[in-house]
């Protein structure tokens, strides 16, 4: 099974940078993605890797080490509509996704 | 394409009744899954279909039961609703099971069991 731990809650500032932690213990890891969730709507894919390092995709960036099973999602130049809740997710063998209980992100004026 | 929807968008149930939410995907996705959010708790697996005839049991599948008979089609069932299944319930569905393929999800049901 999977156990995955990222904070509850985090806050910045409009402009500013975030970045939100994920740790995790897997019995067998096939990838890990990151998923957007504003209040009331479903997720919405935003980043996946399986390698160890970097992946950019415009101000969002997603990193990953699997021998200290950490991954972090950078959001860049926050916008107020980055205000939602963030879900990092590890894939076994089998394929199934385990989600983190999600990270609430606000941003402020 | 209207990607992954899902029927009922609300439903109120009273205890011990039954009912079937509907999936469907419009992208011809092999594997479809189905999720329960709960405060505090994240999404967590209930079943998933690799392919149109199979289903396997995922975290939680205790009280549910699923239907795939159609590729497009992913039905989930509560024999016996329980206060303890008031969720929000969401459908996904992928291209392929391994690969880098990203999960699409539908909007959600909301269900309150009384």
């Amino acid at each position: 099974g999977q156990n995955i731990d990222q904070p509850t809650e985090m806050t910045a500032t409009e402009g500013a940078i975030v970045q939100i932690n994920c740790t995790y213990q897997t019995s067998g890891f096939n990838g890990l993605f990151w998923y957007q969730q504003h209040a009331g709507e479903a997720p919405t894919f935003l980043s996946y890797n399986v390698l160890d390092g970097l992946e950019e995709k415009g101000r969002f960036s997603s990193f990953l080490s699997r021998s200290k099973g950490y991954s972090y999602l950078l959001l860049k130049e926050l916008q107020m509509k980055d205000s939602a809740s963030y879900l990092c997710a590890v894939r076994d063998r089998d394929y199934k996704l385990s989600f983190g209980a999600g990270t609430t992100v606000t941003v402020r004026a | 394409n209207a990607g992954v929807t899902q029927t009922p968008k609300f439903q109120v149930l009273k205890t011990g009744q039954s009912m079937t939410l509907q999936c469907a995907q419009d992208m011809n996705h092999n594997s479809m899954y189905w999720y329960r959010q709960d405060p505090g708790m994240g999404l967590r697996l209930i079943y998933y279909s690799a392919s149109e005839g199979t289903t396997d049991k995922g975290e939680v599948p205790d009280g549910y039961n699923v239907s795939r008979l159609k590729k497009q089609n992913f039905l989930l069932g509560l024999e016996s609703a329980a206060p303890s299944q008031t969720s929000v319930y969401f459908c996904a569905s992928s291209y392929e099971a391994g690969g880098p393929y990203e999960q699409y999800f539908g909007p959600g049901t909301r269900l309150t069991v009384t």
